[in-house]
């Protein structure tokens, strides 16, 4: 199984700061690497697939890099809707896995 | 519009069985690959099955032999058949479709949970 760290696992910001969350592999998956936020209560939303690729009506200030063990996730001047908790998960080779979550708090 | 659209959950005893199922709308099942995810109370994401296009399914280690995932192309509908439930399987089960055809990701439906208890 490939092996996933997410870090922060908690990150305290303020609104209109950039924020970058990290995800790294144990081994390289290319670029089958996809990113979540998921809101109190609610399901998890698609913002990137492919490890850049912005989901279809995903504000642009969500970007992601990086390929092969290291990934990144930036939101380049944070909302208040922003504030959630975020996943990115590998669907390279089976079983397929998720990071451990980032939860975005407001500082 | 898609939507995915999650029954079956509710409290069963350990060793009980439970069948999911999934209807979606928008779409249909047999042309995207189709997964569940589970979300066990305040804890992260863990994936449990896939089934593709052409009926391939994977399952995590930790529910392979006890849990299958199948489709009913007529009803639109997918399933998941939980046996020999366990305390550990208590979670809220997530339907979800490929994201983006032939590039990944996951859309989700709203969950329905699933409570594993004497």
């Amino acid at each position: 199984a490939i092996w996933m760290t997410q870090s922060p696992s908690l990150l305290s910001a303020s609104t209109g700061d950039r924020v970058t969350i990290s995800c790294r592999m144990s081994q390289g998956i290319s670029s089958y690497l996809a990113w979540y936020q998921q809101k109190p209560g609610k399901a998890p939303e698609l913002l990137i697939y492919a490890a850049s690729t912005l989901q279809s009506g995903v504000p642009s200030r969500f970007s992601g890099s990086g390929s092969g063990t290291d990934f990144t996730l930036t939101i380049s001047c944070l909302q208040s809707e922003d504030f959630a908790t975020y996943y990115c998960q590998q669907y390279y080779s089976f079983p397929w896995t998720f990071g451990q979550g980032t939860k975005v708090e407001i500082k | 519009e898609v939507q995915l659209v999650e029954s079956g959950g509710g409290l069963v005893q350990p060793g009980g069985s439970l069948r999911l199922s999934c209807a979606a709308s928008g779409f249909t099942v047999s042309s995207n690959y189709m997964s569940w995810v589970r979300q066990a109370p305040g804890k992260g994401l863990e994936w449990v099955s896939v089934i593709y296009s052409g009926g391939s399914t994977y399952y995590a280690d930790s529910v392979k032999g006890r849990f299958t995932i199948s489709r009913d192309n007529s009803k639109n509908t997918l399933y998941l058949q939980m046996n020999s439930l366990r305390a550990e399987d208590t979670a809220v089960y997530y339907c979800a479709r490929e994201g983006v055809v032939g590039w990944g990701g996951l859309d989700w439906g709203q969950g329905t949970l699933v409570t594993v208890s004497s």
